[in-house]
């Protein structure tokens, strides 16, 4: 099986601050990765995604690191902004395999 | 349209009601899943349908029946739900050969 962990249930930053935000995985075959983002009321939105033959990927303001050795990944967002505040999950897939593991979520909150 | 739907968006049932919820995409996803999220956790996943067809149940009780009437609707029949099954209910789809899940906005689920 597979087990998603996050390692902060909650990160501050000021506005225009760069955020980290990390999580762990378990399984080793797990091959695909995918960062979402939801806001209060609303359902998960798909922020970027990587699989296991890469270890970077950037999109808008957003990157994602992958670090198979050590089974940990990233979303860094830059010049963080008062509407990206939300919980950030990290989720987890082995091709193949239609099930996503959701890790524990971490929420984002943005001061002025 | 590159969105899923979902309706209705708040539902108030009480223990011996048979509702329905329902979810539609026409973005010619062949994957449909049904989610479970409960307050300050992350989404569970319920059923998945592929190809109109069931391919996962995780264990779910019969009191939850998925449907799957064609490649754009995805329903779940409800009956004689308990108290604790109140959550935010998701639906999601995936584009074929593509792991990606793409949430709708929920249904908010309260039984009395």
């Amino acid at each position: 099986g597979e087990s998603v962990g996050l390692h902060l249930p909650t990160l501050s930053v000021q506005e225009g601050d760069n955020s980290i935000i990390n999580c762990a995985y378990s399984n080793s075959a797990s091959d695909y990765f995918i960062w979402y983002k939801q806001e209060s009321g609303k359902g998960p939105q798909f922020i970027i995604d990587i699989r296991s033959n890469m270890d970077k990927r950037q999109g808008q303001r957003v990157t994602v690191l992958l670090n198979k050795t050590v089974k940990h990944l990233s979303l860094q967002i830059a010049a963080t902004q008062p509407g990206d505040s939300a919980v950030y999950f990290c989720a987890v897939l082995m091709t193949g395999f239609q099930k996503l593991v959701f890790g524990t979520g971490t929420r984002l909150l943005v001061s002025p | 349209d590159t969105e899923v739907t979902q309706t209705p968006k708040h539902l108030v049932m009480g223990m011996t009601n048979k509702k329905s919820l329902k979810c539609e995409q026409h973005m010619g996803h062949r994957a449909m899943y049904w989610y479970k999220q409960k307050a300050k956790k992350p989404p569970e996943l319920m059923f998945v349908y592929s190809y109109e067809k069931l391919s996962i149940n995780e264990s779910v009780p019969s009191r939850f029946s998925p449907e799957c009437p064609n490649s754009s609707l995805l329903n779940l029949h409800l009956h004689a739900l308990q108290p604790e099954d109140s959550a935010l209910y998701l639906c999601a789809s995936s584009p074929p050969n593509r792991e990606t899940q793409y949430f709708g906005p929920g249904t908010r689920l309260l039984v009395l």
